[in-house]
């Protein structure tokens, strides 16, 4: 049974990076799909940041693309978001997904991790 | 970018009730790339459809899909309590990957 687990701080300082890792269990990432990150600002929708594959490719939305970069770590299994200059508008419970390409539908998420963004 | 409009942003019924949810697309979306999510309170979201009409994995079927272009909907034929939540479309016909804001099902 695939399951992800998001990690991370619960706050940050405006300005500074927002950094989350995405541990992958019951599945390899290197044997396929991809991974997402998806944000959901309190009391809001939902909102695709970007996808990474394997460490080949990545994909952000173009609304966050300047500020956001993510990786994969195939030795821990896990792949990780970093979010730049952060502003109270960034505060948001963050999920990560597996998904079948990088804007696609996404069929198993994590629980979500709350950010705050505040001085 | 699509934009994705969800109709109506809340729905009251009853179990037993037929939901019917709408989600209209600003262009048409391609193949029919369309998913619907069921979201309940402090949980992620849920993988109910995908291509329109597929049911995801496990999912029971009083949920049912249809649609093409920009018109979709999400029926769900006999409500049970565990399906009151917010229900999300999301297109992926086209980048980036967009949701609807949401219809909330709620208890009459």
């Amino acid at each position: 049974q695939v399951q992800l687990q998001e990690s991370g701080p619960g706050l940050v300082r405006p300005s500074e990076t927002l950094s989350l890792t995405c541990n992958v269990s019951g599945y390899s990432i290197n044997d396929g799909y991809y991974w997402a990150w998806i944000r959901q600002p309190p009391g809001m929708g939902l909102e695709w940041i970007g996808s990474v594959y394997q460490s080949r490719g990545t994909q952000y939305n173009p609304s966050l693309k300047s500020r956001v970069t993510m990786s994969v770590d195939t030795s821990k299994n896990q792949f990780s978001m970093s979010l730049y200059s952060v502003t109270a508008a960034d505060s948001a419970v963050y999920y990560c997904a597996r998904t079948f390409y990088y804007y696609y539908h996404m069929d198993v998420w994590g629980k979500g991790t709350t950010v705050s963004v505040s001085s | 970018e699509i934009v994705l409009t969800q109709s109506p942003g809340t729905l009251s019924l009853s179990p037993g009730d037929r939901a019917t949810l709408s989600c209209w697309a600003s262009q048409t979306v391609r193949s029919g790339y369309l998913a619907w999510y069921q979201q309940k309170p402090g949980q992620a979201p849920r993988l109910l459809i995908y291509g329109a009409s597929k049911r995801a994995t496990d999912i029971p079927d009083r949920f049912s899909g249809s649609g093409s272009g920009t018109d979709f909907t999400l029926t769900i034929s006999r409500l049970q309590p565990e399906d009151f939540a917010v229900y999300y479309c999301q297109q992926y016909g086209s980048s980036p990957g967009t949701f609807g804001q949401g219809t909330r099902l709620e208890i009459k």
